[in-house]
């Protein structure tokens, strides 16, 4: 079946440690990804996006993730995190071999420790 | 703009009772989406609009679920009768001109049935 899987659920962390989550899909044909982030209590904002052209891709807040087509990946990396960074980050997958629905990973939750 | 604007934050209910939740999308936008959000099944997509028309409801869980879309600025989705297991967060999202670009969510409802 066609999913998005991020295998981390709870990653604890000190600040100034350097951050990477993972994210995997099975879809075939075009893709379309995104990192949400949720911070507590909040709505979900987007972080990045990767439509085409460089699969290093840019963000907010100094995060970055790469697009890495032969191993169906699209890990979200920040190199230094910091306590605010604390909050649930989302995987997201539009493919159009699944009707260009846009599908969720089951979130990791990031906690910083000060 | 405001952004998305959901309504009500929060309500809780008695099993049984209707529950109507409300969304108005960032003028503009073209497509609208309702989520849900729980912790053990993460973020589904429930039903989509383009231009006021459902497009999808495949993830509507159940007859006692509907929504519509009366007018651009305006979508409702509607429990009758609420059960204790529709306690979840709902989220409405909005986009602009296709399903792949970015959606931008609201801050959600969380409902709670007792």
């Amino acid at each position: 079946a066609q999913s998005v899987s991020q295998h981390n659920h709870h990653v604890i962390l000190s600040e100034a440690a350097s951050l990477e989550l993972g994210c995997n899909y099975s879809y075939g044909g075009t893709v379309n990804l995104f990192w949400y982030v949720q911070y507590p209590g909040q709505h979900l904002q987007l972080l990045l996006k990767y439509f085409s052209g460089d699969p290093l891709v840019k963000g907010i807040k100094g995060f970055e993730a790469e697009f890495i087509k032969s191993k169906f990946s699209f890990n979200l990396r920040k190199p230094s995190v910091q306590w605010s960074d604390t909050a649930e980050y989302f995987c997201a997958v539009i493919s159009n071999n699944a009707g260009n629905m846009l599908t969720f990973g089951g979130g990791t939750r990031l906690m910083v420790k000060p | 703009d405001a952004g998305v604007i959901q309504s009500p934050r929060h309500e809780v209910t008695e099993m049984g009772q209707e529950v109507t939740l409300r969304c108005k999308p960032i003028s503009g936008h073209d497509y609208l989406f309702w989520y849900r959000q729980t912790m053990m099944r993460g973020l589904e997509l429930l039903i989509y609009f383009n231009n006021n028309v459902p497009i999808d409801d495949s993830g509507m869980p159940e007859d006692r679920f509907s929504a519509k879309m009366p007018n651009a600025s305006f979508s409702t989705l509607k429990i009758q009768p609420s059960e204790p297991r529709d306690s979840a967060v709902y989220f409405c999202a909005s986009s602009l001109q296709g399903i792949i670009n970015e959606q931008f969510f609201g801050p959600g409802t969380r409902l709670t049935v007792l």
